[in-house]
C-alpha cells in the first residue's frame, strides 16, 4: 500500500532564512504525481507545487522548489527567504489513482 | 470561478446521532473527494465520487457513507457518531475522475464535534 512519511511533526525557521520540509514515500508504480499542498491557521488548503515523476526535473515556482529522488522516493520542499505568511502546516502528497497524504509538518515562521 | 464550498462550517452533535455534510465543487468540476483531518493523522481519504458513482473509497467503516447528485454536488452521511469522529471533514473537487495528477482544490472544511 502507498504511504507518504513526513518524519518533522514541526519546524521553525527565522523571516528570511530557507528551510527544507522531509517527505518519503513508498510506491511500486512508476508514473506518479506528488505534491506539496499548504494548510495556513483557520485557511483553506493550497496548492503549492506539483511534481510529475516521469520528470527529471525539479519543480520549482516562485521561492519553493522540490528536492525529487524518485530512487530513494523521497520529495522534499524547499522554502526560500521564508516569509511569515509561509507559517502553515505542510502535506506531502503522493497520487496515482488516490491521493494519499503524509501527516503534515507544522512550520513557524518567525519575525 | 467560486471555490469549493462546505456547508455547514461547524457543527455539533452527540454520540448516536447522524450528520450530512454537504460540498459544491468548482463549477465544471465532476470530480468530488471527501477527506477526515485529525491531529497526527493527517488526511484520510474517504471516498471519491465522479458522475454520481462511488469510484474509490477508503478504509472507513460503513457508518460513513455519501453520494453525489446530477450537479456534481455532494453530501456524505455519518451515522451513529462515535467520539472519534470528531473531526475537520475537507471536500476537494478535481475536473476528472482519478484524474492521474490533477489537482485538488479543497474546501475551508466542516468541523465536526461528537460529545
Amino acid at each position: 500500500a502507498q504511504t507518504v512519511t513526513q518524519s518533522q511533526p514541526e519546524m521553525s525557521v527565522q523571516e528570511a532564512e530557507t528551510v527544507t520540509l522531509s517527505c518519503t514515500y513508498d510506491t511500486s508504480e512508476n508514473n506518479y504525481y506528488l505534491f506539496w499542498y499548504k494548510q495556513p491557521p483557520s485557511r483553506q488548503m493550497i496548492l503549492v507545487i506539483r511534481q510529475e515523476a516521469y520528470k527529471q526535473q525539479n519543480a520549482t515556482e516562485n521561492r519553493f522548489s522540490v528536492n525529487f529522488q524518485k530512487a530513494a522516493k523521497s520529495f522534499s520542499l524547499k522554502i526560500s527567504d521564508s516569509q511569515l505568511g509561509d507559517t502553515a502546516m505542510y502535506f506531502c502528497a503522493y497520487n496515482f489513482n488516490k491521493f494519499y497524504f503524509g501527516s503534515g509538518t507544522k512550520l513557524n515562521v518567525k519575525p | 470561478k467560486a471555490g469549493v464550498t462546505q456547508t455547514p462550517r461547524y457543527l455539533i452533535k452527540t454520540r448516536g446521532q447522524q450528520v450530512t455534510l454537504s460540498c459544491s465543487p468548482i463549477s465544471g468540476h465532476r470530480s468530488v473527494s471527501w477527506y477526515q483531518q485529525t491531529p497526527g493523522q493527517g488526511l484520510q481519504f474517504l471516498f471519491e465520487y465522479f458522475s454520481e458513482t462511488q469510484r474509490n473509497k477508503g478504509n472507513f467503516p460503513g457508518r460513513f457513507s455519501g453520494r453525489q447528485f446530477s450537479n456534481s454536488r455532494s453530501e456524505m452521511n455519518v451515522s451513529t457518531l462515535e467520539l472519534g469522529d470528531s473531526a475537520l471533514y475537507l471536500c476537494a473537487s478535481t475536473p476528472l475522475a482519478g484524474g492521474r495528477g490533477d489537482t485538488q482544490y479543497f474546501g475551508p472544511g466542516t468541523r465536526l464535534t461528537v460529545l
